[in-house]
């Protein structure tokens, strides 16, 4: 399977446990991307990496968010000190630079604060 | 105020209609647009890309007012495998900025 990947798929946490999100991006992209998705409402982007380099944070993303992308190939998403707000969907997408733009998802991974 | 509105819907039709959505967005130097379609539980997936001069792929048929800040989606001879929600994409300079969604119910 050589599309976009995210593990785990379901993470179940205690309010002020900290968890790791992982996405593995279509390995010819280098362009990859992080959304929240809560019922009812569209992606909300978070952050954007273009290969290694993270190159736009979106408000939303406080302190207790960090995004990484070492080798510009996978990255992880970490939260620290979960609160119940952030239960959500969170999405990983990735594109070609000079690909027309087009996003490819993953599946994602459905967060759950207890 | 939102960077893209759309109307949630639903929008409940019988099989064969015509349906249309509107989508509107707040950044006039906004610089690309797409519809994606998201199934229940399921990842966004991309639909097409709406160009300035109005594009067509089979049953669906995509338009941008750049003068208005909107963008259309016409959806002819509805398929009961349609249902789904639709979302409106804004590019703003690599920041990529979704509607709330559309849903849409296609009926037998």
């Amino acid at each position: 399977d050589t599309g976009v990947s995210q593990d785990p798929r379901h993470k179940i946490t205690k309010r002020g446990q900290n968890v790791t999100f992982r996405c593995d991006p279509i390995s010819e992209h280098n362009r990859l991307y992080w959304y929240r998705q809560t019922l009812g409402q569209g992606p909300e982007f978070l952050t954007y990496f273009q290969n290694e380099a993270q190159l736009e944070k979106s408000r939303l993303l406080s302190d207790r968010f960090s995004a990484e992308r070492p080798k510009g190939s996978f990255s992880t998403l970490e939260i620290q000190r979960t609160e119940q707000g952030d239960s959500a969907m969170y999405l990983c997408a990735s594109s070609l630079r000079g690909g027309g733009e087009t996003q490819y998802f993953g599946p994602g991974t459905r967060l759950l604060v207890l | 105020r939102k960077e893209v509105e759309q109307d949630p819907g639903p929008f409940n039709v019988p099989e064969g209609a015509t349906v249309a959505f509107n989508c509107t967005y707040s950044n006039s130097a906004s610089q690309s647009f797409f519809w994606y379609r998201q199934d229940c539980r399921k990842e966004p997936k991309l639909l097409m890309s709406v160009y300035s001069s109005g594009n067509e792929d089979g049953r669906f048929t995509a338009q941008l007012n750049r003068a208005s800040q909107y963008i259309s989606l016409l959806i002819r001879d509805s398929k009961l495998s349609d249902s789904a929600t639709y979302l409106c994409v804004v590019n703003d300079f690599n920041k990529f900025y979704f509607g709330s969604g559309t849903k849409l119910n296609v009926k037998p």
